[in-house]
């Protein structure tokens, strides 16, 4: 399968802790996104890459969240601290350079105690 | 008010029939519309992808913008107990704008 790729697929941590969360795209994707999703809710925009750059981020996006593309592969979102506002679908989709379509991971269900 | 308004339903329909689903947006920048079918705990599955006002048809999907008035339809035909998700409208704006705005999404039930 060479879909979009995400581990862990689920995470339940304590309040206050650190989680982190990887996101493989499409092998000839160089464009990376990050999605928010609650219960009942569409995907909410977090923050895009195209290779290693993160261009956009989105005001969701607080101080206590990390996004980083290092090589323009792999993906990885950090949480510091984590509420229990913090539980949601954590969505990521990748898209190839000439297209507007974005192709999504299974997600990572956070769960915060 | 949203950007994407869209009846989170839930919808019931039976096997067999035509279903309509629909989304209006206030955002003129919007240019590209996409439909995603989502199952429960899964990630969004891209559906139909449509740029231009006019409809657009693949196996029994259709989808149709209508950008003079600010309205997106999906129209399924023959439903299957199988299309049974929640369907996502999606838009973005022209270059440079990345960003997908989403519907809420309709929760729709082919009942047997």
């Amino acid at each position: 399968d060479t879909g979009v790729s995400q581990n862990p697929r689920h995470k339940i941590t304590k309040r206050g802790q650190n989680v982190t969360f990887r996101c493989d795209p499409i092998s000839e994707h160089n464009r990376l996104y990050w999605y928010r999703q609650t219960l009942g809710q569409g995907p909410e925009f977090l923050t895009y890459f195209q290779n290693e750059a993160q261009l956009e981020k989105s005001r969701l996006l607080s101080d206590r969240f990390s996004a980083e593309r290092p090589k323009g592969s792999f993906s990885t979102l950090e949480i510091q601290r984590t509420e229990q506002g913090d539980s949601a679908m954590y969505l990521c989709a990748s898209s190839p350079p000439s297209g507007r379509t974005q192709y999504f991971g299974p997600g990572t269900r956070l769960l915060v105690l | 008010q949203k950007e994407v308004e869209q009846d989170p339903g839930p919808l019931s329909v039976p096997e067999g029939a035509i279903v309509s689903l629909n989304c209006t947006y206030s955002n003129s920048a919007f240019q590209y519309f996409m439909w995603y079918r989502q199952y429960s705990r899964k990630g969004p599955e891209l559906l139909m992808y449509t740029y231009s006002s006019g409809n657009k048809e693949d196996g029994r999907f259709t989808a149709q913008v209508d950008k003079s008035s600010k309205y997106i339809s999906l129209f399924i035909r023959d439903s299957q107990p199988s299309d049974s998700a929640t369907y996502l409208c999606a838009m973005v704006g022209g270059f440079g704008n990345e960003k997908l705005t989403f519907g809420t999404g309709t929760r729709l039930t082919i009942i047997p």
